[in-house]
């Protein structure tokens, strides 16, 4: 079974560019959950998607927004980037019930210049 | 609100040694817990996850953890390191309610091997 892909890998903007990060669930699951990751401050959560509604938010401003289509299939977007958007992104999916375990891609890794 | 404590965030064991990575949560309803890895440039992994039923739960690559609910703690053990053990481990905490899409993460603790 084909894991969570998330692309691109690597991009790199400048400030005030806006950016689409795209995420492909496992097969089945239908719900997406987004991260970012920070040395400073760690694994925050930013929204998850079940059944292409936001099921869940994050404390982020509204520059960060995302939407999931009938596929599963993920997006978020950031727009007017800031220095400090500079992170790992990570998107995870699962099968969106109680206890079920969210399975993570390997991140997209979004530097801003 | 929901919260993970990961105390120690860095630890260092030699190969073969006991690996103890210690976590401790805070929760107002029976928690859905969980471990992940992280390996450099790569996301995380799920090493266990604890729903209900047994207290002591056991993983991918020989890890185990227990859940003790009077010390509200999670910690994951290995018995015996390897050098391939070596990553950051994140213990995790899942919503609550219709928030369950929502983990709420550690500060993460990176082990090291010494050989």
């Amino acid at each position: 079974k084909a894991g969570v892909t998330q692309t691109p890998r690597y991009l790199i903007k400048t400030r005030g560019q806006q950016v689409t990060l795209s995420c492909s669930p496992i097969s089945g699951h239908r719900s997406v959950s987004w991260y970012q990751q920070t040395p400073g401050q760690g694994l925050q959560f930013l929204f998850e998607y079940f059944s292409e509604t936001q099921r869940n938010k994050g404390n982020f401003p509204g520059r960060f927004s995302g939407r999931q289509f009938s596929n599963s299939r993920s997006e978020m977007n950031v727009s007017t980037l800031e220095l400090g958007d500079s992170a790992l992104y990570l998107c995870a999916s699962s099968l969106g019930t109680l206890g079920q375990p969210q399975h993570f891609g390997d991140g997209t890794r979004l530097s801003i210049l | 609100a929901q919260s993970v404590t990961q105390l120690g965030s860095h630890v260092s064991v030699s190969e073969g040694a006991l690996v103890l990575l210690r976590c401790n949560y805070s929760s107002s309803v029976p928690p859905y817990l969980f471990w992940y890895v992280q390996y450099p440039n790569q996301g995380l992994q799920l090493l266990l996850k604890y729903t209900t039923g047994a207290t002591l739960v056991k993983g991918i690559n020989g890890f185990e953890a227990e859940f003790k609910k009077s010390e509200t703690s999670f910690h994951l053990t290995k018995p015996s390191a390897h050098m391939s053990d070596a990553a950051e481990y994140f213990c995790a905490v899942s919503g609550t309610g219709t928030s369950y899409g929502k983990l709420t993460f550690g500060q993460g603790t990176i082990l090291t091997v010494h050989p």
